[in-house]
């Protein structure tokens, strides 16, 4: 089974842009989570979809959204970028319809890096 | 949600045994408690999960006391490709928010 994909896997942009990155989760799971990493800050969660509707949401301003697709496929966008959302993004998915913190199924995407000049 | 406390690092050397400790003194009756295990630019990924007592699998161990407001990873003969940041969280099942604390970096030595 493959696991989950995200694209693009570096991305470079510049102050003020938006950005765009996509997760594809492992077949048949249902539930993708979004998470940045930065060394200062370490893993902080974002926000879960499950059956294309937020579940959860992190402590991240307005300008961090997300969306889910029928195939659960999931994109994360990011707008008018600071130099501070410079990170690894990683993508989460799951199988389970119950709550993520106490789900063992929980398999990590590769991650997104990007870097705002 | 319970806040977990970890030593930031911590070293051993090939064939060790280590024990990585943490704490969650406001563990919730519903809380289990997972690890992961990281890789430099890698996503997190599960090792092990419980809610009290001993759980074995076939990568670690976990030691959870009675009073569960402690847990302890164990991984048997570590080796160097065993390097890495682990991370304890704790969480109920049906709580969405998961929140990985600092980590600890394991540095296996040869």
């Amino acid at each position: 089974k493959a696991g989950v994909t995200q694209t693009p896997r570096y991305l470079i942009k510049t102050r003020g842009q938006q950005v765009t990155l996509s997760c594809s989760p492992i077949s048949g799971h249902r539930s993708v989570s979004w998470y940045q990493q930065t060394p200062g800050q370490g893993l902080q969660f974002l926000f879960e979809y499950f059956s294309e509707t937020q579940r959860n949401k992190g402590n991240f301003p307005g300008r961090f959204s997300g969306r889910q697709f029928s195939n659960s496929r999931s994109e994360m966008n990011v707008s008018t970028l600071e130099l501070g959302d410079s990170a690894l993004y990683l993508c989460a998915s799951r199988a389970g319809t119950g709550g993520l913190a106490g789900s063992r199924e929980q398999f990590f995407g590769p991650g997104t890096r990007l870097t705002v000049l | 949600l319970a806040k977990t406390t970890q030593p930031i690092s911590m070293d051993s050397y090939e064939g060790q045994e280590v024990n990585i400790t943490c704490s969650h003194n406001n563990i919730a009756t519903n809380d289990y408690i997972t690890w992961y295990q990281q890789f430099p630019s890698q996503g997190p990924r599960f090792i092990i999960q419980g809610y009290k007592t001993k759980v074995t699998n076939e990568v670690a161990s976990l030691f959870i006391p009675a009073d569960r407001k402690s847990s302890t990873l164990s991984l048997p003969r570590v080796s160097l490709s065993d390097t890495a940041v682990y991370y304890c969280l704790v969480g109920e099942s049906s709580n969405n928010d998961m929140r990985f604390g600092a980590g600890t970096r394991l540095t296996v030595k040869p």
